[in-house]
């Protein structure tokens, strides 16, 4: 069966544009899961959705950053103003649920490079 | 504050020998622990998961332990193969959290012929 999908899987943006990142959970999945992973560390969680509402958003860095999952599947991770600072992978999971003891299935991951 | 540290930071072994990764952790309360391996560019990939109650994992030929009253975990990885060359990431959930993880920074193995 499809697994997590995640597009582009590289972007390359300059300095100060706006950029969306995509990513489309597993079917029937209602908990979806942003992370960010810069070179050489473990993802760090930026937010999570149950369904359409953002459950937790006390990752996201500053306000530049959003993410929306209008019908509770697929879901946009937003930049404003990028700054080089944001460059690394974002890494997006879904989940049968919030429960705790569920699978987390990760996508490839999106690359993005902020010249 | 929740925090996962891993120790190496990087490893390098011949093909065919053991190893073990650890893993510390303060994250509280507890949920369980995964261990996860991510190839290079690519999304990480579940390999074990324990809760408190479980103090050993299998999977081939990974084996993980978990010490709940000391907060630690170990994986050993048993006649290693060049395609175990990944990143090993330790994973702690926060219970009643909606399942929130806490990454560790990886071991970044490397097995040469």
């Amino acid at each position: 069966g499809a697994g997590v999908s995640q597009t582009p899987s590289n972007k390359v943006t300059e300095k100060g544009k706006y950029v969306e990142l995509r990513c489309d959970p597993i079917s029937g999945h209602t908990a979806l899961y942003w992370y960010r992973q810069s070179l050489g560390q473990g993802p760090e969680f930026l937010i999570y959705f149950q369904g359409t509402g953002a459950a937790d958003d006390s990752g996201l860095p500053n306000d530049r950053f959003f993410a929306v999952r209008p019908e509770g599947s697929v879901s946009t991770l937003k930049i404003q103003r990028t700054e080089r600072g944001d460059s690394a992978m974002y890494l997006c999971a879904s989940s049968p649920s919030l429960a705790d003891y569920n699978e987390q299935f990760f996508g490839p991951g999106t690359r993005l490079t902020v010249l | 504050k929740n925090q996962v540290e891993q120790s190496p930071q990087s490893l390098i072994i011949l093909e065919g020998k053991n190893c073990t990764l650890q893993c510390n952790y303060t994250v509280s309360p507890f949920s369980n622990l995964r261990w996860y391996k991510q190839d290079t560019g690519r999304g990480p990939v579940s390999l074990t998961i324990m809760t408190f109650s479980e103090n050993t994992k299998s999977n081939g030929r990974y084996t993980a332990t978990l010490d709940a009253d000391t907060k630690q975990s170990s994986l050993h990885i048993t006649a290693s193969q060049l395609s175990d060359s990944a990143s090993y990431i330790c994973v702690v959930s926060r219970a009643n959290t909606g399942n929130q993880f806490y990454f560790g920074t990886g071991t970044s193995l490397t097995v040469i012929p």
